[in-house]
């Protein structure tokens, strides 16, 4: 069984400082891991994602993430973080051999101006 | 290029009552998926259809949840009777299906409230 889990349900940063979403998986063999956004009263957004290759994956509104096999992480990032940024970011991974996508329980995150 | 719609985006009903969602996936997209969304927690995955057929529906409660998408294109999930632990956000998504790496397109979804 694959399963996602996001450590933090809450994670508050100031204007203009870095951020990290933690996220780390489980699958039995190799993932396919992705990131989505939600913002209030709408459905989720795709933001990145990993399949194979560069362990620094770069998305939108610049977010990257980065795949670390050994630690079975997949950490979401952005340099400077933005107070639109505040929202319910969601993890997400599919092991290769599996149909089924399984997605964390959302961590919370609040920009502060 | 238009988004998945989703309709109604709101309904309050009463237990032991029925209701139906629909939804209309992105032009295309061959995979259409119905997550259950219930406050604090991720999406859990109800159904998949690839074209019209079911790829998974390990976790449809099928005493009560029934889903179809006839004609490969759009789908309905209706709930028969609901029960108070049914309210809930439902959410349409879709992708190419193509690949298993393709990333799915969410519509804004349809918001349950069972009283």
């Amino acid at each position: 069984a694959q399963s996602v889990a996001q450590p933090e349900d809450q994670v508050n940063v100031a204007e203009g400082n870095p951020l990290t979403v933690k996220c780390t998986y489980s699958v039995s063999g190799n993932p396919y891991l992705f990131w989505y956004v939600q913002y209030p009263n709408r459905g989720l957004q795709f933001l990145l994602k990993y399949i194979t290759g560069d362990n620094l994956v770069k998305g939108s509104y610049g977010f990257e993430a980065e795949f670390n096999k050994s630690q079975t992480s997949f950490h979401l990032k952005k340099p400077s973080a933005l107070v639109s940024d505040s929202a319910l970011y969601f993890c997400a991974v599919r092991d290769k051999g599996y149909q089924k996508v399984t997605f964390g329980i959302g961590t919370k995150l609040q920009v502060i101006p | 290029e238009a988004g998945v719609a989703q309709s109604p985006r709101y309904k309050i009903i009463e237990k032991r009552q029925s209701v139906a969602f629909w939804c209309n996936p992105i032009s295309g997209h061959a995979t259409l998926y119905w997550y259950q969304q219930i406050l604090g927690q991720g999406p859990k995955l109800l159904i998949q259809f690839q074209n019209n057929g079911v790829v998974d529906d390990s976790q449809l409660p099928k005493d009560r949840f029934s889903a179809e998408r006839l004609k490969g294109v759009d789908s309905t999930l209706k709930i028969q009777p609901a029960k108070l632990e049914d309210s809930a956000v439902y959410l349409c998504a879709s992708n190419s299906g193509g690949r298993r790496d393709n990333e799915q397109f969410f519509g804004p979804g349809t918001r349950l409230t069972v009283l």
